[in-house]
């Protein structure tokens, strides 16, 4: 298996623009995370799904986040109008179970100018 | 509600010396423990797990143990190398929807 894939890897944007992160996580699983990684704050949980319906939304930091997982091989993480406290590295991870742990994509390093 | 606390870093260290890096936790039920290990600019990797009490999870030279009377799981290597550097998080599973809670991260330096 290919782990979980993000893409891009590196997004650069201006103010106002709108971002797509986008996230394949492994075959199988059956949960799916958003993280956000700063300096300032650390990892941050974003949102999580369990086959396919979000469950907790409550990290997303304001209604200019969006996250949708239209079937159980993709998901996206969307910032319209995206601001340069985005900033950040945004993690993507999958899991099977509860004593599997989680399986971490390589992040995508957003920078909004 | 669920949390981990684990040793503020850095923490620095010479080659081939001993780590601790400690972690408790705070849980309801029966949790699974994680120690996940970040290098620089990559994302997080499971490093080793401990799903039961007085289980032991090791790899790469790490060891931890699910202590449940002190509700602890401290990360120990022997002998730290160079490419033991990184940022590592000790996080828990408990109960449904397998929401994962980290710790702050602990930075770990090691000098030749």
């Amino acid at each position: 298996d290919a782990g979980v894939i993000q893409s891009p890897r590196h997004e650069v944007t201006e103010m106002g623009q709108e971002v797509t992160l986008r996230c394949k996580p492994i075959s199988g699983h059956n949960s799916l995370f958003w993280y956000r990684q700063t300096m300032m704050r650390g990892l941050e949980l974003l949102i999580y799904f369990n086959n396919n319906v979000p469950i907790d939304d409550s990290g997303m930091p304001e209604d200019r986040f969006s996250a949708k997982m239209p079937n159980a091989s993709f998901s996206t993480l969307k910032i319209q109008p995206s601001e340069p406290r985005d900033s950040a590295v945004y993690f993507c991870a999958s899991s099977l179970g509860q004593v599997d742990g989680y399986t971490f994509g390589s992040g995508t390093r957003l920078t909004v100018v | 509600g669920n949390s981990v606390t684990q040793m503020e870093g850095p923490v620095t260290l010479s080659e081939e010396a001993f780590l601790t890096i400690n972690c408790t936790y705070t849980a309801t039920g029966y949790p699974s423990l994680f120690w996940y290990v970040q290098y620089p600019g990559e994302g997080l990797q499971l490093l080793l797990k401990a799903t039961k009490a007085d289980d032991k999870g090791s790899n790469k030279g790490f060891e931890a143990t699910y202590r449940k009377e002190t509700t602890s799981f401290h990360l120990e290597k022997g002998s730290v190398q160079v490419s033991d550097s990184a940022v590592y998080f000790c996080a828990l599973i408990s109960g449904g929807y397998n929401k994962l809670i980290f710790g702050a991260g602990t930075r770990l330096a090691v000098h030749p």
